[in-house]
């Protein structure tokens, strides 16, 4: 059973550098979210993919964040010129069509330094 | 837009008492209602969820939750706490047209198991 798979697990980066991260939603999978988790608190919703077309984004989703997901598979997050501000769990999600439910991926924990 | 309160940031239990972690939720809209857990440096696993019918839903792991329009609450129970429920459970409303906007979570209820 390969759920929603993350990489990397865990990146530690200097600040004013760019990231990026991926995400790997399971098969069949139409929506994609992203999420971020700062220490103490809950997810918080970033963006939105169905199928190629993200649809949503969160006003968390400053300009230096950009989010694709070519071909409606896999997805990729990007932070540039990382502050450290933006030190979080950065966590993936997919559904498949018509449920209602998120199946989350392991996270890939970002601390900028 | 949705919001979550959960009540307790942090609950310690004795091991086989039972729990209550407590939510609240506001929304104008109908919602459906998620409990997540999450074990230390992994991602959220589905506990259980309502959507329509009957108020009281039955998730893994031994827990279940009971859905109150009234007072707009989806508090989350187990009979009895086993030392590996140690984690954080989150509490989560998504709305009912399509799920765009993703699920809006509460902050957390740190579920500490006694011996």
């Amino acid at each position: 059973d390969t759920g929603v798979s993350q990489d990397p697990r865990h990146k530690i980066t200097k600040r004013g550098q760019n990231v990026t991260f991926r995400c790997d939603p399971i098969s069949e999978h139409n929506r994609l979210y992203w999420y971020r988790q700062t220490l103490g608190q809950g997810p918080e919703f970033l963006t939105y993919f169905q199928n190629e077309a993200q649809l949503e984004k969160s006003r968390l989703l400053s300009d230096r964040f950009s989010a694709e997901r070519p071909k409606g598979s896999f997805s990729t997050l990007e932070i540039q010129r990382t502050e450290q501000g933006d030190s979080a769990m950065y966590l993936c999600a997919s559904s498949p069509p018509a449920a209602v439910e998120a199946f989350f991926g392991q996270g890939t924990r970002l601390t900028v330094v | 837009a949705q919001s979550v309160t959960q009540l307790d940031s942090q609950v310690p239990v004795f091991e086989e008492a039972p729990v209550e972690l407590r939510c609240n939720y506001s929304s104008s809209v109908s919602v459906y209602l998620f409990w997540y857990v999450q074990y230390p440096n992994q991602g959220l696993q589905l506990l259980l969820k309502y959507l329509s019918g009957s108020t009281l839903v039955k998730g893994i792991n031994g827990f279940e939750a009971e859905f109150n329009k009234s007072q707009t609450s989806f508090h989350l129970r187990k009979p009895s706490v086993h030392i590996s429920d140690t984690a954080e459970y989150f509490c989560a409303v998504s709305d009912q047209r399509g799920g765009a906007d993703g699920l809006t979570f509460g902050k957390g209820t740190h579920l500490i198991i006694q011996p």
